[in-house]
Parts: C-alpha cells; sequence; structure tokens
C-alpha cells in the first residue's frame, strides 16, 4: 500500500539553528498537510499546501516556518530558528482533493521527532 | 474551535471485551475519521464516516455518526492486545478546507 515517507525519523538541534523536515507523499496525491503534536499533546495542523502554494495555515504557522515543494517528490518543513517549545513530532501528510470515491481521508507518515535542546 | 473531544480519556478493558470510545465535535462538518496511533508512532487511518452516513463497518470496527448531537462512536468488538494504542477523531470543516481538527484522544489498554 502506498505510503508517505519522512525523513529524518529523529533529529536533535540547537536552540536557534535552521531545520529542514522532509517528506515524500503519496504519488497521486494533490494536497498536502503539515501537522506537529508536542509530547503528550494532540495533534494539530500546521499548514496545507495545494497547487504550489500555502492554501490554509494555522496560528502556530508563523514566520519562522515555510514549506516548500522543490521537486515533483518532496514536500518539505523549514524552520528557521528553532525554539525549545518546538520540541515535537511532526506529522507529513497528503491527500487526494476532496470529493473523491474516498472522500477526504489524509494520510500520515511516521513523524520526525525534533528536540531542540 | 472545531476539536473533537474524545471520552473517556483512558479506557482498560479485557482481551475479547468490546471497547467503545466516544467522540463530540462543535461544527458543521463533511466527514469525520478515526485514526489510531501507536505509542510514538504515526497516525493510521482507521475509517471516514461522511456527514450523510449514520453507519459504517470495517473489520471489528464499527463507527456512529450522529449530526445532531455532534457526536460519533468508535467500537472495537473482540479486543486485542495488538488494539492497544490511542484512539483519535478527526473532523474537517464544511469551508471547503481540506485540513483536520483532532481530539484529544482515548487511550485504549487491552489487557491480554
Amino acid at each position: 500500500e502506498p505510503e508517505v515517507t519522512q525523513t529524518p525519523s529523529h533529529q536533535v538541534t540547537q536552540m536557534g539553528q535552521e531545520v529542514i523536515l522532509r517528506c515524500v507523499p503519496i504519488s497521486n496525491h494533490l494536497y498536502f498537510y503539515w501537522y506537529r503534536q508536542i509530547l503528550g499533546q494532540k495533534v494539530e495542523f500546521l499548514v496545507s499546501f495545494y497547487n504550489n502554494e500555502i492554501s490554509e495555515k494555522s496560528e502556530i504557522f508563523d514566520d519562522q516556518f515555510s514549506v516548500e515543494r522543490p521537486d515533483g517528490s518532496n514536500f518539505t518543513l523549514k524552520i528557521r530558528s528553532t525554539k525549545l517549545e518546538d520540541s515535537a513530532m511532526y506529522f507529513c501528510a497528503s491527500s487526494i482533493p476532496a470529493g473523491g470515491p474516498s472522500g477526504n481521508t489524509i494520510y500520515f507518515g511516521e513523524g520526525s521527532w525534533l528536540t531542540v535542546v | 474551535s472545531q476539536q473533537g473531544e474524545e471520552d473517556p480519556q483512558a479506557l482498560s478493558i479485557q482481551e475479547g471485551e468490546n471497547a467503545t470510545m466516544n467522540c463530540s465535535y462543535k461544527t458543521s462538518i463533511n466527514n469525520l475519521q478515526w485514526y489510531r496511533q501507536n505509542s510514538g508512532r504515526g497516525l493510521v487511518h482507521l475509517i471516514l464516516i461522511r456527514s450523510n452516513e449514520r453507519e459504517k463497518h470495517s473489520g471489528r470496527l464499527r463507527v456512529t455518526l450522529d449530526t445532531s448531537k455532534k457526536s460519533s462512536s468508535l467500537l472495537i468488538t473482540a479486543s486485542r492486545a495488538a488494539d492497544t494504542a490511542s484512539y483519535f477523531c478527526a473532523t474537517d470543516a464544511r469551508t471547503g478546507a481540506n485540513n483536520l481538527f483532532f481530539g484529544t484522544g482515548t487511550r485504549l489498554t487491552v489487557i491480554p
């Protein structure tokens, strides 16, 4: 079964450093997402991306965050200057457009653990 | 806020018993999805139920949706130790956005 893949699985970084988290969405999907989950808390939406631009973003997704689809397969999340509170599991996800036979089922990757020290 | 809220927060049952988890949400939706998460792992999609559906089955899973009460339930029948995980409901928005709003989850422990 096709799946969303993420790298790295775990990254430790110094506060203030830039981090890039990478994702390969499912190949025929057109919507891409980043979510995060701080340890022990709920999964929170960060940003959605469609047709090479951000379609929606949450309050969490401030100026230190950016997303990019540098080529036909990768989807990246960049955190410019990491803070301690950015420590979380970051999930990439993808979906086909809503309205298809599967509705808007969103498929998630295994996540990238980010620890900021 | 549109986030779902699951209850109970934690549920512990014996293997073979049924587990029922509930979810409530606040605004109109297109569909509601249930996900499972093993500790420290990714979110696994279990089932999607559309707003015009009332009940859906998939293997040992049964999901109901009551849009008048803005609530859903997930029933796992004949539970197994491997069902031990956190279960989340997630709703979308009727505004056309495709992102999901997750609840706080129910931590299910199935005792062998």
